[in-house]
């Protein structure tokens, strides 16, 4: 079945430091890949997504780009800041057939940006 | 337009209670899902509904049951709930079945205690 991968955390920067956090998938077929954000005490929010091979995707400074020969879509941000601190999680959808999208997620990292 | 909405947001139960947790959308989505976040391993699904008067199983159904009476809510019951069921529980809400592109969008979640 499918599963995601994501590096472990918790991941401790000072701010305008370099972010990768890795990503790597199993699935069938072509999904789609997407990160989604958590800032502490709120819901899901999606971050960026891409949806086809060397597609990249970008949003608020953070960048992944659907790597289909390695399963990759590892996350970067050039320069993080207090603001980025939150979990993160990647993320793959499949389309099931009269079922919607399924989306299945990796165990989340968490990133502590500090001054 | 307020998204995703979740209640109640906390909530402690004694083993063998029961309880329904409500969400609502205001987005006109066909699709709706019911989610429960553990700590490491990221959010798995519980059920789903593509659409009014139908509901489906997704990867940990056990213990709940859903109903979709309309379209905007979708509930989510614990008929006698478990420490197991300990959780926080996220309900989501995706426009269509337009393929494994489209977004799903996340209420902020509802932090259940089961003792």
């Amino acid at each position: 079945g499918d599963s995601v991968t994501q590096m472990e955390g918790p991941v401790t920067l000072s701010e305008e430091a370099f972010l990768t956090i890795n990503c790597t998938y199993t699935a069938t077929g072509y999904p789609s890949l997407f990160w989604y954000v958590q800032y502490p005490g709120e819901g899901l929010q999606l971050l960026l997504k891409a949806t086809k091979a060397d597609d990249k995707g970008s949003n608020k400074g953070f960048e992944a780009t659907y790597r289909k020969e390695t399963t990759s879509f590892h996350l970067e941000k050039g320069s993080v800041q207090v603001s980025d601190s939150a979990v993160y999680f990647c993320a793959l959808s499949r389309m099931i057939k009269a079922a919607g999208n399924k989306l299945t997620f990796g165990g989340g990292t968490r990133v502590l940006v500090k001054p | 337009n307020a998204g995703v909405t979740q209640t109640p947001k906390f909530r402690v139960l004694k083993t063998g209670q029961s309880m329904t947790l409500l969400c609502a959308q205001d987005m006109n989505h066909e699709y709706m899902y019911w989610y429960r976040q553990d700590p490491g391993m990221g959010l798995r699904l519980i059920h789903y509904s593509v659409g009014e008067g139908t509901t489906a199983k997704g990867e940990v159904p056990d213990g709940y049951n859903v109903s979709r009476l309309k379209k905007q809510n979708f509930l989510l019951g614990l008929e006698s709930a478990a420490p197991s069921q300990t959780s926080v529980y996220f309900c989501a809400s995706s426009y269509r079945a337009g393929g494994s592109t489209d977004t799903q969008y996340f209420g902020p979640g509802t932090r259940l205690t089961v003792l």
